[in-house]
């Protein structure tokens, strides 16, 4: 069974910069994987922010940039707001045999 | 407005069947591919089946597979989750998501359905 992993919890300072990352168990993560990022706040349905690991949808704030870090999936935070405290959910693409597959989620704290 | 609706959780006993909808308008929906994803309590979130634009494609998560059927009516611009064998374990939040032309790039979500499975 395929696992994806991202780090449990992440705490970060107003201002300050933050990276996520999105990990398989299968290997190093590709552009073949369409990495993508979700942010969930409390009560409320997931909002997409990056796709095909770097693009940005169209309300997605300039400070959230996606890349490929050392085999992982990255989301970086620069410039770090109150209200990006939040769930963030990673998600990998693993063919047509087998879809996808969600991280189990990063708990951002803006402290 | 692109929006999506979704519709027709509820209690349902284990063992027992359930049909989501997802109601999409302000865009043409038969031009999308579309997801299923369910979230349980206080857990994260698990993708959980995909339909192409015609209906003619679809995946599922092994998890579900042979109980969980994903469809599509594109006269009626609705998306359909079919519940069967439910367990338990299927409990969660359902939100339907729009794929926008690149795979699994969900662009436009539901606020999602509650299914409850208990006796």
């Amino acid at each position: 069974q395929t696992v994806v992993t991202q780090e449990p919890s992440l705490t970060v300072s107003p201002g300050g910069t933050v990276t996520l990352t999105c990990a398989s168990s299968t290997g190093a993560v590709t552009s073949t994987f369409y990495p993508s990022w979700f942010q969930q706040k409390p009560g409320q349905a997931p909002r997409a922010l990056i796709y095909s690991t770097s693009n940005r949808h169209s309300w997605t704030p300039a400070r959230f940039s996606g890349s490929l870090l050392g085999g992982k999936a990255a989301l970086t935070l620069s410039g770090v707001q109150p209200e990006d405290e939040a769930d963030y959910y990673c998600l990998l693409y693993y063919g047509g045999a087998q879809g996808g597959v969600f991280g189990g989620g990063t708990k951002l704290t803006v402290l | 407005e692109e929006q999506l609706v979704e519709s027709g959780g509820g209690l349902v006993q284990p063992g027992g069947s359930l049909r989501l909808s997802c109601a999409a308008s302000g865009f043409n929906f038969s031009n999308y591919w579309m997801h299923w994803v369910r979230q349980a309590p206080g857990k994260g979130l698990v993708w959980v089946s995909r339909i192409n634009s015609d209906g003619t494609y679809t995946i599922n998560a092994d998890s579900v597979k042979g109980r969980l059927s994903i469809s599509r009516d594109n006269a009626k611009n609705t998306l359909y989750l079919q519940m069967d064998s439910l367990r338990a374990e299927d409990t969660a939040v359902y939100y339907c998501a729009r794929e926008n032309k690149i795979a699994f790039a969900m662009d436009v979500w539901g606020q999602g359905t509650t299914v409850t499975v208990s006796s």
